[in-house]
């Protein structure tokens, strides 16, 4: 069965520096996602991307934040300057967009530390 | 602005008891409703979607219910398990590109 992959699963980085997240959709979807998770809280929405643009974000993600997909297979999630506070669970998902209410399916994550 | 509320926040059962996960929101105009699972320090597991047109779903010993007009879900688990525990999330799928809202979810604890 196709799956959503991540990597790395586990990133620890110093305050302040630039990290990269990786993720492989399911190869025929259209629709990326990011989520957040921060140790004990909700999973947040991020952001989504369709069509080699952003389509909807949140309040959260802000210019230290920024997504592209730079090979058709890839899609990421770079962090600029990271911050105490970007420690979290980070969840990639797809979907296949014919219709909204379709399944999203999500990778297993990537646990980001901030020291 | 669509707002997820579980509750219980949590629950502990014995094993073999039927049980009720609710899950409300605020905003009845949603595309979907998922269910997931979460064990600890682990991602999300889809366990049933239900689209707005539909009412229940329905997987194995799972079944899940949708009353869009008074913004409530309920998860029904058949003869619990131990290998049941975990995280259970709900969330709805809404907004433009279909984006998910999670509640805060409700953790099960299933006693031997």
């Amino acid at each position: 069965e196709p799956e959503v992959t991540q990597t790395p699963s586990h990133q620890v980085t110093q305050m302040g520096q630039e990290v990269i997240l990786r993720c492989v959709p399911i190869s025929n979807h259209l629709y990326f996602y990011w989520y957040r998770q921060i140790l004990g809280q909700k999973v947040e929405f991020l952001v989504s991307f369709y069509n080699n643009e952003i389509s909807e974000k949140s309040e959260i993600f802000d210019d230290q934040f920024s997504v592209e997909r730079p090979d058709g297979s890839n899609f990421t999630l770079k962090i600029r300057s990271t911050k105490l506070e970007d420690s979290a669970m980070y969840f990639c998902a797809s979907h296949l967009l014919r219709d909204r209410a379709y399944e999203q399916y999500f990778g297993p994550g990537t646990r980001l530390t901030v020291t | 602005k669509q707002e997820v509320t579980q509750i219980p926040a949590a629950l502990s059962v014995p094993e073999g008891e039927n049980l009720v996960l609710n899950c409300s929101f605020t905003d009845s105009a949603i595309y979907n409703l998922q269910w997931f699972r979460q064990d600890p320090g682990k991602g999300l597991t889809s366990l049933l979607l239900i689209q707005s047109s539909q009412r229940e779903q329905t997987s194995g010993r799972l079944n899940a219910s949708l009353d869009k007009s008074s913004g409530r879900s309920t998860l029904y688990i058949a003869a619990s398990q131990p290998g049941d525990s975990a995280t259970y999330l709900c969330a709805t799928g809404s907004g433009n590109t279909g984006k998910l809202i999670f509640g805060q979810g409700t953790t099960l604890q299933v006693k031997p």
